[in-house]
C-alpha cells in the first residue's frame, strides 16, 4: 500500500523560497500509471492544488502560483518536490502532497500524506 | 475558469440521509470526485468519477452526476461521517487541464 509523506521546514521567512519534499514508499514515483501532486490548504479554508509532475519531469501548475512554483522529482531517491518563491503570509497553509491515479483518462487524488504545516512569517 | 459550487454547511440527524450537492456549468460531462476530510486529518477519497467507491469505504457513500449538479449521498449517517467534503473536478478546457475543488460543506450530524 502506498504512503506518502512530507517533509521540510515549518517556519519560513517573507521573500524567501518553501521548499518541501514527500518521500513515496510501498510504490514508485517512475510508474507511468500516476502523476504525483501538491495541494495546499490555508487554516480554516478549502483546497488549492498547486501543480503536478509526471515521471518523465513533465509538470503542470495552476496558473495562479505559476510564476512562482517549481515541482521537480527525484526517481533515484523516490522522491518529488515543491518549491514556492517569494513567499507571503498567503502562503501560510498546511501542504499535502497526493498520487493521481489515471484510468482510462478519469484521474483523481488518492492517497494524501498527512499534510506539513508552514507558516510565513519573520 | 470553471467554478464548483457546494453549499457551506449541511446538517442531519443520526441514521438520516445526507446530500450534499456540488454545482457546476454542465458538471455531468465531467466525472467528479469527492474527499472526506475530518478535523486535523488529510482528505480522504470517498467516490471517484461520479460514482465508484474506493474499498474500505462504506456502501452508505454513493454518487450521482448529471446536468450541472453532482451529488454525494450520505445513507444512514453515522456520527463519524461528520467531517468536511469536497468536490473536484478537472477543468481541461485550456491547453492544461487544470484541477478544481469545490469549496467545501461541512457535515454537521445532530
Amino acid at each position: 500500500q502506498v504512503q506518502l509523506q512530507e517533509s521540510g521546514p515549518g517556519l519560513v521567512k517573507p521573500s524567501e523560497t518553501l521548499s518541501l519534499t514527500c518521500t513515496v514508499s510501498g510504490g514508485s514515483v517512475s510508474s507511468g500509471s500516476y502523476y504525483w501532486s501538491w495541494i495546499r490548504q490555508p487554516p480554516g479554508k478549502g483546497l488549492e492544488w498547486i501543480g503536478y509532475i509526471y515521471y518523465s519531469g513533465s509538470t503542470n501548475y495552476n496558473p495562479s502560483l505559476k510564476s512562482r512554483v517549481t515541482i521537480s522529482v527525484d526517481t533515484s531517491k523516490n522522491q518529488f518536490s515543491l518549491k514556492l518563491s517569494s513567499v507571503t503570509a498567503a502562503d501560510t497553509a498546511v501542504y499535502y502532497c497526493a498520487r493521481i491515479t489515471m484510468v482510462q483518462g478519469v484521474r483523481w487524488f488518492d492517497p494524501w500524506g498527512q499534510g506539513t504545516l508552514v507558516t510565513v512569517s519573520s | 475558469s470553471y467554478v464548483l459550487t457546494q453549499p457551506p454547511s449541511v446538517s442531519v440527524a443520526p441514521g438520516q440521509t445526507a446530500r450534499i450537492t456540488c454545482g457546476g456549468n454542465n458538471i455531468g460531462s465531467k466525472s467528479v470526485h469527492w474527499y472526506q476530510q475530518k478535523p486535523g486529518q488529510a482528505p480522504v477519497l470517498v467516490v471517484y468519477d461520479d460514482s465508484d467507491r474506493p474499498s474500505g469505504i462504506p456502501e452508505r457513500f454513493s454518487g450521482s452526476n448529471s446536468g450541472n449538479t453532482a451529488t454525494l449521498t450520505i445513507s444512514r449517517v453515522e456520527a463519524g461521517d461528520e467531517a468536511d467534503y469536497y468536490c473536484q473536478v478537472w477543468d481541461s478546457s485550456s491547453d492544461h487541464p487544470e484541477v478544481v475543488f469545490g469549496g467545501g460543506t461541512k457535515l454537521t450530524v445532530l
